[in-house]
């Protein structure tokens, strides 16, 4: 069935440095890939997406890869910063539909 | 343009009770998602209503139950309420044709 998992469930930085989380899907036929951005108490907020038809998006600090041959995708968050600190869910939509299936999360932690 | 809204925020039930949830998407957006969100399980796909119809369908039981009017609000229902139905209870919306979703809130259900 669907499926898209998510690595690591927790990471933990030091301000400054970079951030890589990873996501693996299993419906060869998605072509549309979101990463949300979860504060404490808040609504997951899209930070960026990425369609099958580009490798690669950037926008400012972050960026997302696209593999299709190998069926991941990750966001790399550059020059971390406290505010960065959040609960980050990767997703992939099932075939020719606008369901979503969610990683189970990143919990990233950016110290001082 | 103003963003997703839920209503209530907050809500507590016992156990055996029925309890409707409220979803207002953002204006000129057609399709609207509901996910339940848990620490355990993180955010499962509910349904999603487009124009009125129920497009799509998570696994969950019969229990749970939605509806889209025709100003594209939403609703949806969970009846004979067991402990481990409280969750976060999230809807987003998207455009016709559009993939970004867009998150409301959510509604905290506690089921005592």
């Amino acid at each position: 069935g669907e499926n898209v998992e998510q690595h690591p469930s927790t990471l933990s930085v030091q301000e400054g440095d970079s951030a890589v989380i990873k996501c693996t899907y299993s419906d060869s036929a998605s072509n549309y890939f979101p990463w949300y951005k979860q504060e404490l108490g808040k609504r997951p907020q899209l930070i960026i997406d990425i369609r099958s038809n580009v490798g690669e998006k950037k926008d400012q600090r972050i960026a997302v890869t696209l593999n299709k041959t190998a069926k991941h995708f990750s966001l790399h968050i550059t020059e971390t910063q406290p505010e960065d600190s959040a609960v980050y869910f990767c997703a992939a939509p099932t075939t020719n539909t606008d369901k979503l299936i969610f990683g189970t999360g990143t919990r990233l932690q950016v110290f001082p | 343009k103003a963003g997703v809204t839920q209503t209530p925020r907050y809500l507590i039930k016992t156990r055996g009770q029925q309890v409707t949830l409220s979803c207002s998407p953002i204006s000129g957006h057609r399709s609207v998602s509901w996910y339940q969100q848990t620490p355990g399980q993180g955010l499962q796909f509910l349904f999603e209503y487009f124009s009125e119809t129920q497009r799509n369908k998570g696994n969950f039981p019969g229990r749970f139950s939605g509806r889209q009017f025709s100003n594209s609000r939403s609703e949806m229902n969970v009846s004979t309420l067991e402990l481990g139905d409280s969750a976060l209870y999230l809807c987003a919306s998207s455009k016709a044709g559009g993939r970004e979703q867009y998150f409301g809130p959510g509604t905290r259900l506690t089921v005592t």
